[in-house]
């Protein structure tokens, strides 16, 4: 149980296009998803949480404009990337919440490469 | 603000050996969770274990157990009879409900396994 998944899981656009990610939560219902930064390398960076039927909160220092979140069900999370530029090209990651779950547990997407040329 | 550390940036070990991960943090809080993460290669997240701040007793899971220092802000993970399998990326987090229970991770250390 508890499966996540992330399509697609690797994405080529060109500079100055729109991309999208989805994350879904194939098995159990999230309130709360989270969307992480990863460059090679290096730690998760929790770029926004997104809460069903509500307006995604953003962390420091990530552009809101950039990175539109929308989370209109219980089990689908949209990242778009807008106007995307070679320094936007990362490895994405999603993580939902179980609603139901009392431990707040996070399960984990398997990433989305994208790169921007 | 919490912070988490991992001192190591990279970590070798002979198959079938024993090797500790390093994980210091910084709270205020005295209710909170630990976690190592282990991030192979696909780049898939997987959960090794967790602990919970008020138990004393370590947790284990197999071949992975933690030594939970709570006084010291310590929590290093313990991998015994390594495997080739084991190699991979270990992220230590915290997370916490004075924080919205976000997971906060370190730095991440880089395992190779040497057979």
């Amino acid at each position: 149980g508890a499966v996540v998944s992330q399509h697609p899981s690797r994405v080529i656009c060109k500079s100055g296009t729109s991309v999208k990610i989805e994350c879904r939560s194939l098995d159990f219902q999230a309130t709360t998803m989270f969307w992480y930064r990863q460059f090679p390398k290096q730690s998760l960076m929790l770029m926004a949480t997104s809460n069903e039927g509500s307006k995604a909160t953003y962390e420091q220092g990530v552009e809101k404009d950039k990175f539109l979140i929308n989370h209109a069900s219980l089990t689908l999370s949209t990242l778009t990337v807008t106007s995307a530029h070679p320094e936007d090209s990362s490895f994405y990651i999603c993580s939902a919440r179980d609603v139901l779950g009392l431990s707040y547990e996070q399960y984990f997407g398997p990433g989305t490469r994208l790169t921007v040329t | 603000a919490q912070t988490v550390t991992q001192s190591q940036p990279e970590m070798s070990v002979q198959e079938a050996e024993t090797v500790t991960l390093s994980c210091t943090y910084d709270t205020s809080e005295s209710d909170y969770y630990l976690f190592w993460y282990k991030q192979p290669p696909s780049r898939q997240m997987i959960l090794v274990i967790r602990q919970e701040a008020y138990k004393q007793q370590n947790a284990t899971e197999n071949r992975f157990s933690v030594n939970f220092q709570k006084a010291a802000k310590s929590f290093s993970l313990k991998i015994s009879d390594s495997q080739l399998g084991d190699a991979a990326m270990y992220f230590c987090a915290y997370r916490s409900r004075e924080y919205g229970n976000k997971l906060v991770f370190g730095a991440g250390t880089i395992l190779r396994v040497k057979s």
